[in-house]
């Protein structure tokens, strides 16, 4: 069975940084290109970050361009999620997702931005 | 402001039927493949729909999806009461250079 388990959320001031992290199992996690989803209280869903399967190509929407930074350890089956400079706008639950058709989530992690 | 743009909300009571439209434009719908997302009250989005008018396996074919030209639609039959969650579209776009964009989402209610 495909899981995806997201970790790392937490109360964080402004400006602050967090790394959030997501253990995949069920499935070769090396054979699938990953993504990072987050959803503001009571909002839709916005994209953030994509990476290859191999982690050579990576993408970012620009609402997090410079201040994110998307990786993963297929040796570990994670992906990970650094987020720096945090603003009150990033708070959400950020997911994480599998392949380009995003055919699984995990069920989320909760980041909360505010002093 | 989404990309895409989906009604608000939809409505339908048990057993009528429902549709959801998505609209875009050449660079994202028009030239790319519609995804369709559900979200239960308190749940992940799950997919529901792939490359325009596939089922994943599980989702019963009371979900069916279209797209012609920029515009999608999700359109469900036999409305059940589990069915009320929020719908998303998706598709990736081209001018942007981003993998993927989404509908605002629409909530739909059984009555």
């Amino acid at each position: 069975e495909v899981q995806l388990a997201e970790s790392g959320g937490d109360l964080v001031q402004p400006g602050g940084s967090l790394r959030l992290s997501c253990v995949a199992s069920g499935f070769t996690f090396s054979r699938y290109e990953m993504n990072w989803i987050r959803q503001a209280p009571g909002k839709g869903l916005e994209w953030l970050a994509y990476i290859s399967d191999s982690g050579g190509m990576i993408y970012y929407a620009d609402s997090v361009k410079g201040r994110f930074t998307i990786s993963r350890d297929n040796a570990r089956n994670s992906l990970f999620l650094q987020m720096n400079t945090l603003r009150a706008e990033d708070t959400a639950i950020y997911y994480c997702a599998r392949a380009y058709s995003l055919d699984f989530w995990g069920r989320g992690t909760l980041v909360t931005v505010s002093s | 402001q989404s990309v895409l743009t989906q009604p608000p909300s939809a409505s339908g009571t048990p057993g009528q039927g429902v549709t959801i439209s998505c609209s875009g434009s050449n660079s994202n719908i028009g030239s790319n493949y519609v995804y369709w997302f559900q979200q239960l009250p308190g749940t992940a989005p799950k997919l529901l729909m792939f490359r325009n008018d596939q089922r994943p396996s599980g989702v019963p074919d009371r979900f069916s999806g279209s797209k012609s030209g920029t515009s999608a639609s999700l359109a469900i039959s036999g409305l059940r009461p589990e069915d009320e969650a929020d719908y998303y579209c998706a598709s990736w776009d081209d001018s942007l250079r981003v993998p993927w964009v989404f509908g605002g989402g629409t909530k739909l209610t059984v009555l």
